[in-house]
């Protein structure tokens, strides 16, 4: 149980295109979604939380316009990187708590690598 | 901001010896969270033990936690090369919190 998948795995694009990434909880309903940016050899940063419903809640530094999020259900949650640059290339990681499991434990996706041209 | 610094950064260690790894963290937290990352992917889910817990076991890990000196420790017992990877400490205040991360530790361990 409590597995979370992301779409793509990988993603190539041309500087000044968006790319939108789905995170999904494949068999638990999500009340809270977190994405996360994650540089080589480097830990995580948090970019925003989201919960279903309602708007995001981005760290502080996290370009909102830049960096969309929608959560419109308890299994799916999507971040677009807008007009994405070079600079924008990272691993992007999703994880989700759920409604019936241990509340404080973040179930992880697998991340995906965007890579701008 | 990140909360947990691990150390050693990097630890190397032959197959069958157990490995130690050390997290400190500055604030008051609700519970402390210990994960694995292997090359390029997510992360896993290890231990999760509360700011009222003193020691926690889960098969060959044992997690300890010092709130008065804002530690903890995450031992691996018996390692594998298997057990590879990345690990980090994330700290939490509670039920559908964000966690904040540490800065992880690489652990190698020669087969």
């Amino acid at each position: 149980g409590a597995v979370v998948s992301q779409h793509p795995s990988r993603v190539i694009c041309k500087s000044g295109t968006s790319v939108k990434i789905e995170c999904r909880s494949l068999d638990f309903q999500a009340t809270t979604m977190f994405w996360y940016r994650q540089f080589p050899k480097q830990s995580l940063m948090l970019m925003a939380t989201s919960n279903e419903g309602s708007k995001a809640t981005y760290e502080q530094g996290v370009e909102k316009d830049k960096f969309l999020i929608n959560h419109a259900s308890l299994t799916l949650s999507t971040l677009t990187v807008t007009s994405a640059h070079p600079e924008d290339s990272s691993f992007y990681i999703c994880s989700a708590n759920g409604l019936a499991m241990y509340q404080e434990t973040q179930y992880f996706g697998p991340g995906t690598r965007l890579l701008v041209l | 901001s990140q909360q947990g610094e691990e150390d050693p950064q990097a630890l190397s260690i032959q197959e069958g010896e157990n490995a130690t790894m050390n997290c400190s963290y500055k604030t008051s937290i609700n519970n402390l969270q210990w994960y694995r990352q292997n090359s390029g992917r997510g992360l896993v889910h290890l231990i999760l033990i509360r700011s009222n817990e003193r020691e926690k076991h889960s098969g060959r890990l044992r997690v300890t936690l010092d709130t008065s000196k804002k530690s903890s420790s995450l031992l691996i017992t018996a390692s594998r090369a298997a057990d590879t990877a990345s690990y980090f400490c994330a700290t939490g205040t509670g039920a559908n919190s964000k966690l904040t991360f540490g800065k992880g530790i690489t652990l190698s361990v020669r087969p």
